[in-house]
């Protein structure tokens, strides 16, 4: 299993482009999420999956879009790119949509982007 | 929602050395989680602590919950150079949306 992979590794775009990172994850896990980690404020959550078909927002979810068309793929979109999304995005996954405590959060490899 | 309070931020060690590092906060949690993350990857999760007072090892690391399960801290003997990374604690809040929530991290890096 390649575990959860995220592609671009790096990423520069100027103010207003927009662009897509893609997650992908090949254990079938039901439950998707998307972190931005910023210097001093940790990892925070933008958006979330518990399945095929069905999103939500998290704690930071403005300036972003998702969507789930299958289990394995899970795109987060960023539609007019401002420099304050400067950041290092995080794709997780974990087996169940049920949350637990106790469960565990695979991260992909993360994707840094600079926005000018 | 940043409940949780890691120290210190910045830990920069020599090789062989001991160290500790604090997740503290002034809520009761059912449970924290203890993640490492290297330069230029994801974080993977160490251990989940889910009773009070309760310790757990994994080979050189020791892991307490404390027992008001307000806070947690994590103890390195005998560091290596391959224990360089962010130490972040998250905790689950079940009344806020059922996610993780992080903390900012201890930053460690071990001189060789």
């Amino acid at each position: 299993n390649a575990g959860v992979t995220q592609t671009p590794k790096f990423q520069v775009l100027k103010t207003g482009q927009s662009m897509t990172l893609q997650c992908a994850q090949d254990m079938n896990h039901e439950y998707m999420s998307w972190y931005r980690q910023d210097p001093g404020m940790g990892l925070r959550l933008i958006h979330y999956s518990v399945g095929a078909g069905i999103t939500d927002q998290g704690e930071v979810p403005n300036g972003y879009n998702v969507s789930r068309s299958t289990t394995e793929d899970f795109p987060l979109r960023l539609l007019s790119a401002a420099p304050s999304q400067t950041s290092v995005y995080f794709c997780a996954s974990s087996y169940k949509a049920t949350r637990s405590s106790q469960e565990t959060q695979y991260f992909g490899p993360g994707t840094r982007l600079l926005v000018l | 929602t940043q409940l949780l309070e890691q120290s210190p931020q910045f830990l920069s060690i020599q090789e062989g050395e001991n160290l500790t590092v604090y997740c503290n906060s002034s809520s009761v949690f059912s449970s924290l989680q203890w993640y490492r993350q290297e330069p230029g990857e994801g974080p993977v999760l160490l251990v989940t602590v889910v009773t009070g007072g309760e310790v757990k090892k994994l080979k050189r690391l020791t892991f307490q919950f404390g027992d008001a399960r307000k806070d947690s801290s994590l103890h390195i003997t005998a560091a290596q150079p391959g224990d360089t990374g962010l130490y972040l604690c998250a905790y689950f809040g079940s009344n806020t949306g059922n996610q993780f929530y992080f903390g900012t991290g201890t930053s460690l890096t071990v001189i060789p």
